[in-house]
């Protein structure tokens, strides 16, 4: 199975909005809603920041949100901070009882 | 305060084996699902495979099957990783990581170890 595909790069301004989307197929993101988002930063292990597509764990900000149409989903992060600046990855739970990440992007805080 | 500490990894010669442990300490070991998860050098995230709370069913990532084996004992809160006929493209830092259920994310991740195989 391959990578779920993520843009490799996005960037935005302090206090601006932006997307990250995360493709797969109806075999992974599209079949069930195990889609999750993780953060990571330099030199550090992931962190979880959203599951089961819309959910945010205990501690996350509530400026991290997760959507899902079809076979894509979706991380938005809203008033950008600099601490947001990081990599960030998409995976799911797939038809194969295996999960698949999706191959990361880096945001850039401007 | 939930923790996993990786530890086995180190330099290994292409075809060669190595046992990567993940010590748990801070929940109930048994009541979870553990995953292992690699990390090539400036690469992305590649998720290698699942144990149940038994230790029966397994899953794992079609580039390992055959080679790898996850395993666990509940008895010591130790997660494990047997790694057999290691090549260069198994290097990575590899994680372990607590799932509540199959398709449930990992919640919580240890710190990494470091796996080299390079003759």
């Amino acid at each position: 199975q391959s990578a779920l595909t993520q843009p490799a790069s996005v960037s935005g301004s302090p206090g601006q909005s932006i997307t990250i989307s995360c493709t797969g197929t109806s075999s992974d993101v599209g079949g069930y809603n195990y889609v999750s988002w993780y953060q990571q930063h330099p030199g550090k292990a992931p962190k979880l920041m959203i599951y089961e597509v819309t959910n945010r764990p205990s501690g996350v900000s509530n400026r991290f949100s997760g959507s899902k149409s079809g076979n894509t989903a979706s991380l938005t992060i809203s008033g950008l901070q600099a601490e947001d600046e990081a990599d960030y990855y998409c995976s799911s739970y797939t038809s194969s009882s295996t999960v698949l990440f999706g191959g990361g992007t880096k945001l850039t805080v401007l | 305060e939930v923790q996993l500490v990786e530890s086995g990894g180190g330099l290994v010669q292409p075809g060669g084996s190595l046992r990567l442990s993940c010590a748990v300490s801070g929940f109930v070991f048994s009541d979870y699902w553990m995953s292992w998860v690699r990390q090539a050098p400036g690469k992305g995230l590649e998720w290698v495979a699942n144990i149940e709370q038994e230790g029966s069913d397994k899953y794992y990532v079609g580039s390992v099957k055959g080679r790898f084996t996850i395993s666990r004992d509940n008895a010591k809160n130790l997660l494990y990783l047997q790694m057999n006929s290691l090549r260069a493209e198994d290097t990575a830092l590899y994680y372990c990581g607590r799932v509540r259920f199959s398709g449930s994310p990992l919640d919580s991740w240890g710190q990494g170890t470091l796996v080299t195989v390079s003759s």
